[in-house]
This record gives C-alpha cells, sequence and structure tokens, in this order.
C-alpha cells in the first residue's frame, strides 16, 4: 500500500492567496483527518471525516478554513485567504472503522509570508 | 475533560543509554493508548499500541511500553538508545470500542541523543 500521499510537500505563498491542500488516504480507510502542527500549539485536530461526511470541525480556526472530502479516495483543505499566522505542517491521517490506529502522511509544510 | 501530558519536553540522553519518556492521561473510560514517533520533516509513525490485555506492550525498533492503570500512565522504554532514535515521540489517547472519534495527543517529547 501507498500509504497516505499528500501534496504539495511545501508550499510558499503570500498572505491573502488561496491555498488548496491535497490528500488521498490509504484505500479502504474509512475515516480522514487534518491536523495542523505548530511548535506553539503541538498538533491540533482540524476536522475528520467519517464516509466523507464531515463529523467534527470544531478543530477549524475559522471561515478562512475549509475541508471538503468529495470521494473515498479524496480530500481538500483550503485557507481563503491564506494569513502568516496559518504557517505550520497540516497532516493528513486515515484509518479503518473498527481500528483505532491512525496512519499519517508525510504533512504539508505551508508557509505564508 | 480527556488529556494527554507528557511533562519532558527535551530529554537528552547518551547514545546506548537506556529511556523512558512518561505519558499521563485522562480519560474516562479504558482507553486505547499509542505511542507515535516523528523523525525531522517526517509524518507520524507507529510505534506501538495497547488495547486491552497485556500492560507490557512491544512496539517496533526496539520499543516497549507499559500500561498502568492505578498511575493513569503509559510510559516509553528503550533498553538501549541509538542515534537513529532522535526525533519527537507523541503519547496519544482514544476512545475504547473503534467506531467513533478522535485521537487526542500530548504535546511530545523530543529526544536527544549524546554520541
Amino acid at each position: 500500500d501507498a500509504g497516505v500521499i499528500q501534496s504539495p510537500r511545501h508550499e510558499v505563498t503570500e498572505m491573502g492567496q488561496e491555498v488548496t491542500l491535497r490528500c488521498k488516504p490509504i484505500s479502504g480507510h474509512d475515516y480522514l483527518f487534518w491536523y495542523r502542527q505548530t511548535m506553539m500549539r503541538g498538533l491540533e485536530l482540524l476536522i475528520y471525516f467519517n464516509n466523507n461526511v464531515p463529523i467534527d470541525d470544531s478543530g477549524m480556526p475559522e471561515d478562512r478554513f475549509s475541508a471538503k472530502m468529495p470521494n473515498a479516495s479524496f480530500s481538500t483543505l483550503k485557507i481563503q485567504p491564506s494569513e502568516p499566522r496559518d504557517s505550520a505542517v497540516y497532516f493528513c491521517a486515515s484509518r479503518n472503522r473498527g481500528v483505532e490506529t491512525q496512519y499519517f502522511g508525510p504533512g504539508t509544510r505551508l508557509l505564508v509570508l | 475533560a480527556q488529556s494527554v501530558t507528557q511533562p519532558d519536553i527535551h530529554i537528552t540522553v547518551s547514545e546506548g543509554a537506556s529511556l523512558e519518556l512518561r505519558c499521563n492521561y485522562s480519560y474516562g473510560a479504558t482507553p486505547y493508548l499509542f505511542w507515535y514517533v516523528q523523525s525531522p520533516g517526517q509524518g507520524l509513525q507507529l510505534l506501538l499500541k495497547y488495547f486491552s490485555g497485556d500492560t507490557l506492550v512491544q512496539g517496533i525498533k526496539g520499543f516497549e511500553a507499559e500500561f498502568k492503570r492505578s498511575q493513569s500512565s503509559f510510559n516509553l522504554r528503550k533498553p538501549s538508545v541509538h542515534w537513529s532514535d532522535a526525533a519527537e515521540y507523541f503519547c496519544a489517547v482514544g476512545p475504547e470500542g473503534g467506531s467513533q472519534g478522535n485521537l487526542i495527543f500530548g504535546k511530545g517529547t523530543k529526544l536527544s541523543v549524546k554520541p
């Protein structure tokens, strides 16, 4: 299995621009999670999906952030407009129903100038 | 509220020395417990997990952890540290049942290894 795939691996953008992060979960996994990691706040859950449906988005910082999962093999996290404080590493993870282990992607390192 | 505490932000050990990373949790029911490792610039990799049964669990890379219910702890250990173990380690707790919910992660402990 290829594991969780994220793209891009690195993104540098200017404040005010739209940023789209992409994730392909492990085939057959029912759950997908988006996390943000910063030095100050550690690893924070932003949102997670079950069978493509958002279950808990209470961690999404504000309306500038949105996430979608149009099908079982693809999810996006969008930031519009981006701000310097959004600079972080964004991880996607997936798991199977009945199995609590989450498998993480390599992350997208975002820098907003 | 559910929480995970890793009291040590940064630990330095000499290569070949033993290691213990601490993890305490607060959870209303029997938890699922995990240790993940993150090498620089990489994602999180599962080291080991505890769901039930034997309270001493073995993981990859020679790591083990012991679940102590009375102390609400799940400390990670390794008898002899290798330079390649330098990384950040995260303890996490999840709901029993495997049906819903998310993992709660600690803030992490960064391990440095001296030659």
